[in-house]
């Protein structure tokens, strides 16, 4: 079993719609837990990060944490063409002198004009 | 500011053939690291490296090795290439931010090679 298991989609959304990106996890150890946006034959971007619980938003993202339920997710609202992209969610232990990410398999996002 | 840049950007290969890929980043990130990116089952971490000089494996380090002899650069090697080790690799480096008690660094990541190996 993954460590992080992310719904490959593909989704496809029209313009304006708001758009919910998920992972769960199974390790309880992980403490960061980030958002990778990768455009087609691009490398990823950082997104959005947070640290343990919570909420955390930036413009029209919005990133939540729910260490309980082991569940985070990502809402991009009035969604826009040029969110086309497939987004990674990725985690951390957060201890060492390195942070070694995990990554989900991606979910591949089409907002339709 | 270049960012990440990754050498070269494509390659076709022989099983059996060796090669090596090439990092180079210009923001004086003390981390480096390469990873492969295969369908399914997102980016997984080959080796990383915490400084000039030193390395360590990740989470499938098998058929490939490094060498970060300089600060800005990251070497990936392929001895003999396998059709397995046909994928995108990413190289990415990162530096620390945050205040208090939480640390994160955030990872850069290059453009990507893509490699067939026939």
């Amino acid at each position: 079993q993954k460590e992080v298991e992310q719904d490959p989609g593909p989704l496809s959304v029209p313009e304006g719609a708001i758009v919910s990106l998920n992972c769960t996890y199974s390790n309880s150890a992980f403490q960061y837990f980030m958002w990778y946006r990768q455009y087609s034959r691009k490398g990823p971007e950082l997104l959005m990060y947070t640290y343990s619980s919570g909420n955390k938003e930036d413009g029209r993202f919005t990133a939540q944490v729910d260490k309980s339920s082991k569940y985070i997710s990502l809402f991009i609202r009035d969604s826009q063409p040029s969110d086309s992209a497939t987004y990674l969610c990725a985690m951390s232990r957060g201890s060492g002198s390195a942070r070694q990410l995990t990554f989900g398999s991606g979910t591949q996002l089409t907002v339709l004009p | 500011n270049a960012g990440v840049t990754q050498t070269p950007k494509f390659r076709v290969l022989k099983t059996g053939q060796s090669m090596t890929l090439l990092c180079a980043q210009d923001m004086n990130h003390e981390y480096m690291y390469w990873y492969r990116q295969d369908p399914g089952m997102g980016l997984r971490l080959i080796h990383y490296s915490v400084g000039e000089g030193t390395t360590a494996k990740g989470e499938v380090p098998d058929g490939y090795n490094v060498s970060r002899l300089k600060k800005q650069n990251f070497l990936l090697g392929l001895e003999s290439a396998a059709p397995s080790q046909t994928s995108v690799y990413f190289c990415a480096s990162s530096y620390s931010l945050g205040r208090g008690g939480s640390r994160f660094e955030t990872q850069y990541f290059g453009p990507g090679t893509r490699l067939l190996v026939l």
